[in-house]
């Protein structure tokens, strides 16, 4: 069963702009960690910005936070005043442990363009 | 200090040959982890080590798929009798497990990947 839904292929984006990526999860379990990462066209996986399920306060982590919606399951990255670097794929991710060792479940990705 | 190394960074090799894949974690990392990217798509967990645990497999593709670490070092992936199936990126991450309240990401640390292709 997909566990992390990633429902927006693709994203254009005028430069400065603020741009919000969707991410959806599913588990039954009560503590978990959710991940976004940036690959740009290098192929580096880049770590942005982590959620532990017990954080009541959303996470942000420079011009990226994460808007997130325990109820709903969704855990959206947002990035404020968008730049030419920010273009790449991005990955949402699930860990089903809130600590420790364990593997990541990674959504599709969503390939973000930002424009000049 | 050094991130994650993985070597080679490109293998071309005919269908039915064997290929290892190397890995050299940040030093100090205790997790260990593998991936594998096919083109256009997300990635796939395959195995990952943990300090002295025995190691999660349940990704594992089929048989012909195996992994060995030694100590809190390097790891190897097998692929024994490659199909064209297996072209893929395979990424190797380590992390450094911390236990400090709910804040601890321990996020995992990737390498830049070995790209394989399967003739």
């Amino acid at each position: 069963a997909q566990k992390i839904t990633q429902t927006q292929p693709g994203m254009f984006v005028q430069e400065k702009e603020a741009v919000t990526l969707d991410c959806t999860y599913d588990t039954s379990d009560q503590s978990y960690g959710l991940f976004w990462y940036k690959q740009p066209s290098s192929g580096e996986m880049i770590f942005l910005i982590y959620q532990g399920s017990y954080d009541e306060q959303n996470a942000t982590e420079g011009r990226y936070s994460l808007n997130f919606q325990k109820a709903r399951k969704s855990a959206n990255l947002v990035i404020s005043a968008s730049q030419l670097g920010d273009s790449a794929m991005y990955f949402c991710a699930m860990r089903e442990t809130l600590q420790g060792a364990q593997k990541l479940v990674f959504g599709q990705g969503t390939r973000l363009t930002i424009n000049p | 200090g050094a991130g994650v190394s993985q070597s080679p960074s490109n293998k071309v090799t005919e269908k039915g040959k064997d290929v290892e894949l190397r890995c050299d974690p940040i030093s100090g990392h205790t997790a260990l982890y593998w991936y594998r990217q096919r083109l256009g798509q997300g990635l796939e967990f395959l195995i990952y080590f943990q300090g002295n645990s025995a190691p999660d497999k349940s990704g594992l593709p089929s048989d012909r798929f195996s992994a060995e670490r030694t100590g809190e070092s390097v790891s190897t992936l097998t692929i024994q009798r490659t199909q064209q199936e297996d072209s893929a990126v395979y990424l190797c991450a380590s992390s450094l497990i911390r236990f400090r309240g709910t804040r601890s990401a321990n996020e995992q640390f990737f390498g830049p990947g070995t790209r394989l292709t399967v003739l």
